[in-house]
């Protein structure tokens, strides 16, 4: 299996411009996870996914930011318009088994400079 | 609710010698927990798990962890550190249903040649 894959892996943007994020999770896993990772508030979950049906969007830091899975294997993380404090390591992650011992996949990350 | 402390937030080891991370937790319920690493510039990865069977359990690079219900502490060690350790690393617990995980603030672990 090739893992979870997100692109881009970076992403340089100016101020006011939209940034998409994309994510494709592993092949039957229901549930997919937006991560923010940064030095000063370390992991933060933003949302999450199960079935496709966003269950928990209450990480999501302002209006500013979206996130839709319209199918199984597709998840996109939008910010518009984009500000310098939202640069940082956005991580998209995968599990297979909901509850109890299903543990995450994570990609690699995309990482956004907004200058 | 639940929530993870791991207590130390950097540790800096010698080459050669043992590797200790302390995690504790808290869960209404009995939980799942893990350990993940994160090399620099990557995403984590699965170091290893518990998932109530065994409490000693064994994961990938020689690490291994033991969960202690009396001391609600689920504690990573190597018992010898190697330069490729140097990482970051957090516990997580997960509730029992559904698809709360808590991530604690992560260790960064520094190994000195």
């Amino acid at each position: 299996d090739a893992g979870v894959i997100q692109s881009p892996r970076h992403e340089v943007t100016e101020m006011g411009q939209e940034v998409t994020l994309r994510c494709k999770p592993i092949s039957g896993h229901n549930s997919l996870f937006w991560y923010r990772q940064t030095m000063m508030r370390g992991l933060e979950l933003l949302i999450y996914f199960n079935n496709n049906v966003p269950i928990d969007d209450s990480g999501m830091p302002e209006d500013r930011f979206s996130a839709k899975m319209p199918n199984a294997s597709f998840s996109t993380l939008k910010i518009q318009p984009s500000e310098p404090r939202d640069s940082a390591v956005y991580f998209c992650a995968s599990r297979g088994l909901a509850g109890g011992s299903g543990e995450l996949f994570f990609g690699e990350g995309s990482r956004l400079t907004v200058l | 609710a639940q929530s993870v402390t791991q207590l130390d937030s950097h540790v800096s080891v010698s080459e050669g010698t043992p590797v200790l991370l302390r995690c504790n937790y808290s869960s209404s319920y009995s939980p799942s927990l893990f350990w993940y690493v994160q090399h620099p510039n990557k995403g984590l990865q699965l170091l290893l798990k518990y998932t109530s069977a065994a409490t000693l359990v064994k994961g990938i690079n020689g690490f291994e962890a033991e969960f202690k219900k009396s001391e609600t502490s689920f504690h990573l060690t190597k018992p010898s550190a190697h330069m490729s350790d140097a990482a970051e690393y957090f516990c997580v617990v997960s509730e029992a249903a559904g698809n709360k995980l808590t991530f604690g603030g992560g260790t960064r672990v520094l190994v000195k040649p």
